[in-house]
């Protein structure tokens, strides 16, 4: 079965520094997707990604954030002058089509802020 | 915007016992709602879902009842197993692509 990949598993950055976090989609997916759960807490909607272009966004999603396809299989996700409360799994998740559409979600990145 | 109250946040049953998660949400736009297991390192997975025009569903042992009027939908396991234990997410989806999860309950199945 397709599934959603995301790299690195683990990611430990010092405060201030920038970081990418990786995702592959599964590969008919038009819907792209990240989400963030800070630890013992929900998952929380970060953004949506739609033909190119941001579709959705939360109010988590400010300024430091960006996302970007940068070709026909990646989608990733920027994270600028990162702080001690971004530390949190970082899911990705793909689905065909919107509106109701169950969600793919990968196994996640841990990111770590020193 | 959208609200979603999942309890209990912990349950430990038996194993063969039923196991049920409530949620309600606050947004009657909301017309999509999944449920989603999570494996310690693992991503959700989506178990089963219900959409607004339907009030249950069942998948084997799993099933899933809407009450749109109360703005509360719930998941049933029966004859639960240990590899059941595991965080169960509750969503809500209140159009387009906005979703709202629960807090999580934490499934223990004892053997």
């Amino acid at each position: 079965e397709p599934e959603v990949t995301q790299t690195p598993s683990h990611q430990v950055t010092q405060m201030g520094q920038e970081v990418i976090l990786r995702c592959v989609p599964i590969s008919n997916h038009l819907y792209f997707y990240w989400y963030r759960q800070i630890l013992g807490q929900k998952v929380e909607f970060l953004v949506s990604f739609y033909n190119n272009e941001i579709s959705e966004k939360s109010e988590i999603f400010d300024d430091q954030f960006s996302v970007e396809r940068p070709d026909g299989s990646n989608f990733t996700l920027k994270i600028r002058s990162t702080k001690l409360e971004d530390s949190a799994m970082y899911f990705c998740a793909s689905n065909w089509d919107r509106e109701g559409q169950p969600q793919h979600f990968g196994d996640g990145t841990r990111l770590s802020i020193l | 915007g959208e609200n979603v109250e999942q309890h209990p946040s912990t349950l430990s049953v038996q194993e063969g016992d039923s196991a049920v998660i409530k949620c309600t949400y606050s947004d009657s736009a909301s017309n999509y709602f999944p449920w989603y297991k999570q494996e310690l390192g693992k991503g959700p997975q989506l178990i089963i879902d219900i959409r607004s025009n339907v009030g249950e569903k069942k998948d084997q042992r799993i099933a899933v009842t809407l009450n749109k009027t109360a703005k509360h939908f719930s998941l049933h396991i029966t004859e639960t197993q240990p590899e059941d234990s595991a965080v169960y997410f509750c969503a809500a989806f209140g159009g387009y692509q906005k979703v709202t999860f629960g807090i999580g309950t934490k499934l223990q199945v004892i053997p």
